[in-house]
């Protein structure tokens, strides 16, 4: 079945306690994508990958990091989480970069 | 920058049609999406148009394209309790792999 996992789906953490969300796809798409998600915002786009070695910034990255040391994965790192971080966080893969799909989230909370 | 807007709470009687209305402020915008998220879920590409057409129409869903008044709408016929989610609207631009998502649209449907 052609899906975008993400794991955890839920993980609740301290300040300053580095973590690792992980996005895998299994549809061979070039581009990926992190958003979070919070109330009367909508999706607000984090970083994104066009392909293997290739990440940008987007609308909102302070505080995140991301790789693309392989097509399928694209790992979300928060080296020092803040309580603001607390959010609902979504993984997409496109083979273009428009039509995109996204994994079932992670919500985080930061305390 | 892209600014993507949408009413907040939309509420319909089951079997009569729901209109769910965005506008956006990029004239440049090439490609627009609805996606629907239903609760505890990730978002799920319903349909999309790009920015030549006026109007698409698949099975209960028509969306329709006003680029004049950068406006776009999305009628679900026939409206079901099953249509009951959030509905997000999204535009894209050509040279642009990003996405600018509306704050969504709370669609509920009365039995």
């Amino acid at each position: 079945e052609a899906q975008v996992t993400q794991n955890p789906r839920y993980l609740i953490t301290v300040t300053g306690k580095k973590l690792t969300v992980t996005c895998s796809q299994n549809m061979n798409h070039e581009y990926m994508s992190w958003y979070r998600q919070d109330p009367g915002l909508g999706l607000r786009q984090i970083y994104y990958s066009m392909n293997v070695e290739v990440t940008d910034k987007g609308d909102v990255p302070e505080g995140y990091k991301v790789s693309r040391k392989e097509k399928r994965n694209f790992p979300l790192i928060l080296e020092s989480p803040s309580p603001n971080q607390t959010s609902l966080y979504f993984c997409a893969s496109s083979l273009t970069g428009n039509e995109q799909f996204f994994g079932p989230g992670t919500r985080l909370t930061v305390l | 920058g892209e600014d993507v807007e949408q009413s907040l709470f939309l509420s319909v009687r089951e079997g009569d049609s729901s209109v769910i209305n965005c506008t956006y402020t990029d004239s440049s915008s090439t490609y627009l999406y609805w996606y629907k998220q239903e609760p505890g879920a990730g978002l799920q590409l319903l349909t999309y148009i790009f920015s030549n057409m006026d109007m698409k129409q698949d099975q209960r869903l028509t969306v329709l394209l006003n680029k004049k008044d950068k406006h776009l709408s999305l009628r679900i016929a026939d409206t079901q309790t099953g249509d009951s989610a959030i509905y997000f609207c999204a535009v894209a631009m050509d040279s642009s792999y990003k996405l600018i998502f509306g704050s969504g649209t709370r669609l509920l449907v009365r039995p």
